[in-house]
């Protein structure tokens, strides 16, 4: 079974001072990874897909990078309105090499919050 | 290009009701799938549905139904309603494209079981 761990569960940062969220993953055959941020009371807003080990990209203060085991959301200089939950996700191939249409698996989310 | 649509964005219902949730998918996006978001359990699958077919399906009882039209709109049902199903149910479309299946949401209903 596909399976999403996101550490850690909260962090509180002050304005400027950069870290990293951590998304393990384990998945039979990795179609893509996915990265959110959801805002309370929202839906999800997507951010960033990556697809093989050794990829990277870059929003902003946003940085996102993919090994065989896990995913880093680096946050350069954060500011107050980059607070809110981080979520990633795994999409499966399927069954003979198909994609597991449509079914994305979520880890728990990082409550992020900056403070000025 | 306007954003998925969910239309109520709030339901208060009672046990043993049934309700009915609307998504409209960005234009042009095929694929809708839906999933429940609760502060347990997190965001989890419900299902999948493409050119009116359900292609996926996740690990919920037969309470929990959908249907997509010739339009790509979709709805989903939940009947019998339970206390545990008060959550916030999103929905969210793709393209389909090659390698770019990612997936946009909208804003969710928050459905309340009393």
């Amino acid at each position: 079974e596909d399976q999403v761990t996101q550490s850690p569960e909260a962090l509180r940062l002050q304005e400027g001072e950069s870290s990293s969220l951590n998304c393990s993953y384990t998945v039979s055959g990795l179609r893509g990874l996915f990265w959110y941020r959801q805002d309370p009371g929202k839906g999800p807003e997507f951010l960033f897909t990556l697809y093989s080990a050794g990829e990277e990209k870059e929003k902003e203060r946003l940085k996102a990078t993919l090994t065989k085991k896990e995913s880093f959301l680096h946050i350069t200089a954060p500011k107050p309105e980059d607070s809110a939950t981080y979520l990633c996700a795994v999409q499966a191939v399927g069954n003979a090499g198909g994609t597991s249409y449509g079914k994305l698996t979520f880890g728990q989310g990082t409550i992020l919050t900056v403070h000025p | 290009k306007a954003g998925v649509t969910q239309t109520p964005r709030y339901l208060i219902k009672t046990r043993g009701q049934q309700v009915t949730l609307s998504c409209s998918p960005i234009s042009g996006h095929r694929s809708v799938s839906w999933y429940q978001q609760t502060p347990g359990q997190g965001l989890q699958f419900l299902f999948e549905y493409f050119s009116e077919t359900q292609r996926n399906k996740g690990n919920f009882p037969g309470r929990f139904s959908g249907r997509q039209f010739s339009n790509s709109r979709s709805e989903m049902n939940v009947s019998t309603l339970e206390l545990g199903d008060s959550a916030l149910y999103l929905c969210a479309s793709s393209s389909l494209g090659g390698r770019y299946n990612e997936q946009f949401f909208g804003p969710g209903t928050r459905l309340t079981v009393l």
